[in-house]
């Protein structure tokens, strides 16, 4: 069935760096993407989100990337800090609304 | 922002008994409220979907049964986990989507399960 799935599970970066994030997804036909967040024990946290008829997006030291001929997206993090440091799922939207997460990468910030 | 409540946040139960746990939008009105679980080190994977006034639309796989849900008013939605064996404990975490924003879904924090 489709799926939404993530190229690395652990991404281990020093604090300062910027942080790169890689999703795949394989159905070509969403066209809403989101990042989230979850910290240990709790709920996803929004981050950013993009619409498939951009492929740029940026927030407040992130930026979200949509390579949609690759069905690719990923998630930059700038001057990532210990507070980063969590599990980070991208989400498809796909009819009524509905999410298919990925499976999540963790970040560690080492200090 | 929206804010989205789950209680309670942590239960312990015993096999066979079941278990309710409410989800909340607190400032705003959800049409469509979410049910996820999520085992450890795992990804979020949905149970069903959840319609104010109508019957919650359930994922393949999901005994509706077992897992019942109602969606009594636009700010409540309720998971209620029958007969609970330990294989259900799990973290269950809900969504819900403001109805003027078609597309965001607000999560709740998420209630950690433990069935003995």
């Amino acid at each position: 069935g489709e799926s939404v799935g993530l190229h690395l599970p652990t991404l281990s970066v020093q604090e300062g760096d910027n942080s790169i994030i890689n999703c795949a997804y394989s159905n070509s036909a969403s066209d809403y993407f989101i990042w989230y967040k979850q910290e240990s024990g709790k709920g996803p946290q929004f981050i950013i989100d993009i619409r498939s008829n951009m492929d740029k997006r940026q927030g407040q030291r992130v930026t979200v990337l949509l390579n949609k001929t690759v069905k690719h997206l990923s998630l930059q993090i700038a001057a990532t800090q210990p507070g980063d440091s969590a599990v980070y799922f991208c989400a498809e939207n796909t009819n009524a609304g509905k999410s298919t997460f990925g499976d999540g990468t963790t970040l560690t910030v080492k200090p | 922002g929206a804010v989205v409540s789950q209680h309670p946040s942590w239960v312990i139960c015993k096999s066979g008994t079941s278990v309710k746990i409410e989800c909340r939008s607190l400032d705003f009105q959800a049409t469509t409220m979410f049910w996820y679980r999520q085992f450890p080190k795992q990804s979020l994977m949905l149970m069903a979907t959840s319609n104010e006034g109508s019957k919650a639309t359930y994922e393949q796989g999901v005994e509706k049964d077992k897992f019942l849900i109602n969606h009594a008013s636009l700010t409540l939605s309720t998971l209620t986990v029958t007969s609970a064996h330990p294989e259900d404990s799990s973290f269950y975490i809900c969504s819900a989507r403001d109805g003027l924003a078609t597309d965001t879904q607000y999560f709740g924090p998420g209630t950690r399960l433990t069935v003995l």
